[in-house]
């Protein structure tokens, strides 16, 4: 079965550091990747989606990997300040989305 | 732009009432509709996908029955969960899709619907 695995439930780091977040997959071949960010009680907001052929995109203080062999996407936050502090979920695919269980991030003044 | 609202935000109703939940795009049309449950610190799970003037497809394990979707036009769909339990309690959040031109669906989300039955 399709399975999506965030590599940490949460994640602490120090402001200023990059935290990287990591999104494993198994059974499934997307053509798209996605990263959002979600608040509590709150929608996901969209992030940055990278295609199966691209290796990296990058936007502002994000960065994101897909390594298709690995079955593998990186997410970095640079510089990382305590307002990035947020569950991050990867996602896979368009039309028949399927989200990680996400990361909670906090960023620690 | 691309906004998309549902109303309520939040519900409390008692077992066995039935609750209905819209979800609407503000300034564009969705060529598609998306209902998501997420439990708490959980994953979104996809309920189900729908175009406008077309029945819902349901995701497996998901009662057709018991969570009515209505997507009556390009702007509005609408969720109604019946008969609702208290194992029904969740977070229910709609997204509304747009095709872009490289044919990948956007989807935009809502800000999402609190339900506690008692």
């Amino acid at each position: 079965s399709q399975k999506i695995e965030q590599n940490s439930e949460a994640l602490n780091i120090q402001e200023g550091k990059t935290a990287t977040l990591t999104c494993n997959y198994t059974n499934y071949s997307p053509a798209y990747l996605q990263w959002y960010r979600q608040d509590p009680g709150r929608g996901p907001v969209f992030l940055l989606l990278i295609r199966e052929n691209e290796k990296e995109k990058r936007k502002e203080r994000l960065k994101v990997t897909f390594d298709t062999t690995l079955k593998q996407s990186l997410f970095h936050i640079t510089a990382s300040q305590p307002a990035d502090s947020a569950t991050y979920l990867c996602a896979l695919g368009d039309n028949d989305m399927r989200f990680g269980a996400g990361t909670r991030l906090t960023v620690k003044p | 732009g691309a906004v998309v609202s549902q109303h309520p935000s939040w519900v409390i109703c008692k077992s066995g009432t039935s609750v209905k939940i819209e979800c609407r795009s503000l300034d564009f049309q969705a060529t598609t509709m998306f209902w998501y449950r997420q439990f708490p610190k959980q994953s979104l799970m996809l309920m189900a996908t729908s175009n406008e003037g077309s029945k819902a497809t349901y995701e497996q394990g998901v009662e057709k029955d018991k969570f009515l979707i209505n997507h009556a036009s390009l702007t509005l769909s609408t969720l109604t969960v019946t008969s609702a339990h208290p194992e029904d309690s969740s977070f229910y959040i709609c997204s509304a899709g747009v095709v872009q031109t490289s044919s990948y669906n956007e989807q935009f989300f809502g800000p999402g619907t609190r339900l506690t039955v008692l």
